[in-house]
């Protein structure tokens, strides 16, 4: 069956920092491959998505991520971050022509001073 | 642009009761989702509508009933809600043929005492 997961459930980054977040994929056939952000008491937005292609791509904020087929991978990648990337950022599949997307559990990032 | 609206916001219930979240879009998009987010276990798909007076049950639809009475709004009731059950509830729609790329709302926010 398709799954994601996302081993960290929690990251504590400084500001300014690099920031690697996590998500194995488990799918058979192409998968196409999404980050999503949750900021405070808001709904999902999109940050970027990966469509068989170019394995790196870039999204919004300075993200960007990067898929290898070999680890069955997907992880989100910041080289400097802002206080205002405190959120929940969740790794999703959904195969092609897919009706719903399957969804990590989510990974909390905290930015300290 | 456009935005999905939930209401209520937050929904206080008793054990047993039947509650009804409502959701709005104005994106003008075809399919639409209700999804349950619990802390540390994502977001798990309930119904799923790709048009209108369609429904389609995800992973999670027991215990749910959905209705799509328009293109705009798609409904779900909670049947019979569980005692201490804390959770919030997204919706979100895509247009036809890019089913991938989701818009959220903000959530419902559902206590049952």
């Amino acid at each position: 069956a398709q799954s994601v997961t996302q081993p960290d459930a929690r990251v504590t980054v400084s500001e300014g920092a690099s920031l690697q977040l996590r998500c194995k994929y488990s799918y058979f056939g192409t998968p196409y491959l999404f980050w999503y952000v949750q900021y405070p008491r808001q709904g999902l937005q999109l940050l970027l998505k990966y469509y068989p292609g170019d394995p790196v791509v870039q999204g919004v904020n300075g993200f960007e991520a990067e898929f290898s087929k070999s680890n069955s991978s997907f992880h989100l990648r910041k080289a400097s971050v802002h206080w205002s990337d405190w959120a929940v950022y969740f790794c999703a599949v959904s195969m092609e022509g897919g009706r719903a997307l399957i969804f990590g559990t989510g990974t909390t990032v905290s930015v300290s001073p | 642009g456009g935005i999905i609206t939930q209401t209520p916001k937050f929904l206080i219930g008793q054990e047993g009761q039947k509650l009804t979240l409502k959701c709005q879009q104005n994106f003008n998009h075809d399919t639409m989702y209700w999804y349950r987010q619990d802390s540390g276990k994502g977001l798990r798909l309930i119904y799923y509508s790709i048009t209108e007076n369609d429904l389609q049950k995800g992973d999670l639809s027991e215990g749910y009933d959905a209705s799509r009475e328009k293109k705009s709004s798609f409904s779900l009731t909670v049947t019979s809600a569980q005692k201490n059950e804390m959770a919030v509830f997204l919706c979100a729609s895509s247009p036809l043929g890019n089913q991938d790329t989701q818009y959220f709302g903000p959530g419902t926010r559902l206590l049952v005492l």
